[in-house]
């Protein structure tokens, strides 16, 4: 089955700076990878996704990236402010469009400080 | 819309007892996925249901739990003579269809005393 790895476990940045979290995935048949941000005690809220069709993508501060052949997947969160705060989790799921069997990697706490 | 509803948020059970979780899919929305999240670790695929039918069990563990979704009500997962190891976060999600953005609910936290 899929596998996804996902570095840094933590991550402490000042407001202003940017935050890059990155994946990697086993299965090459995944083609959607969507990334979810989790305040503490609440339920986790997609916040960017991206398909294997394409190779970035940018909502405002954040962006996302792929690299299908490496097999790796990056959020980048510019400008970050304190409400960034939050466990974020990457997630991979496998091909034929279906995006239910998602298999997420173990978070990454981000931590952005005044 | 009052988005994904899960309860109860917090649960308690002894060992041996039965834990049952209650999903109510968004409006509109006829696909639920149950995931499981232990301490410090990302959420784990269950299983995804439809109205009246299990599509994919393959997260399920092979005993003592079950999950349904009936034709009128909401989705239960149901874990029977619970363990110690069940203690963790049960999040479920709803969708529009298999393709669409899945909408989590706030979870509920099982705890096994």
């Amino acid at each position: 089955g899929e596998n996804v790895e996902q570095h840094p476990s933590t991550l402490s940045v000042q407001e202003g700076d940017s935050a890059v979290i990155k994946c990697t995935y086993s299965d090459s048949a995944s083609n959607y990878f969507p990334w979810y941000k989790q305040e503490l005690g609440k339920r986790p809220q997609l916040i960017i996704d991206i398909r294997s069709n394409v190779g970035e993508k940018k909502d405002q501060r954040i962006a996302v990236t792929l690299n299908k052949t490496a097999k790796h997947f990056s959020l980048h969160i510019t400008e970050t402010q304190p409400e960034d705060s939050a466990v974020y989790f990457c997630a991979a799921s496998p091909s034929g469009g279906s995006n239910y069997k998602l298999t997420f990697g173990k978070g990454t706490l981000l931590t952005v400080n005044p | 819309n009052a988005g994904v509803m899960q309860n109860p948020r917090h649960l308690v059970r002894r060992r041996g007892q039965e834990a049952r979780l209650r999903c109510s899919p968004m409006k509109g929305h006829s696909h639920v996925y149950w995931y499981r999240q232990l301490p410090e670790e990302g959420l784990k695929f269950m299983v995804y249901l439809q109205k009246e039918n299990i599509i994919d069990e393959s997260g399920m563990p092979k005993e003592r739990f079950s999950a349904e979704f009936p034709k009128e009500g909401p989705s239960i997962l149901r874990i029977q003579q619970v363990v110690r190891g069940d203690s963790a976060a049960y999040f479920c999600a709803s969708s529009r269809d298999r393709v669409a953005e899945a909408f989590f609910g706030q979870g509920t936290r099982l705890t096994v005393v």
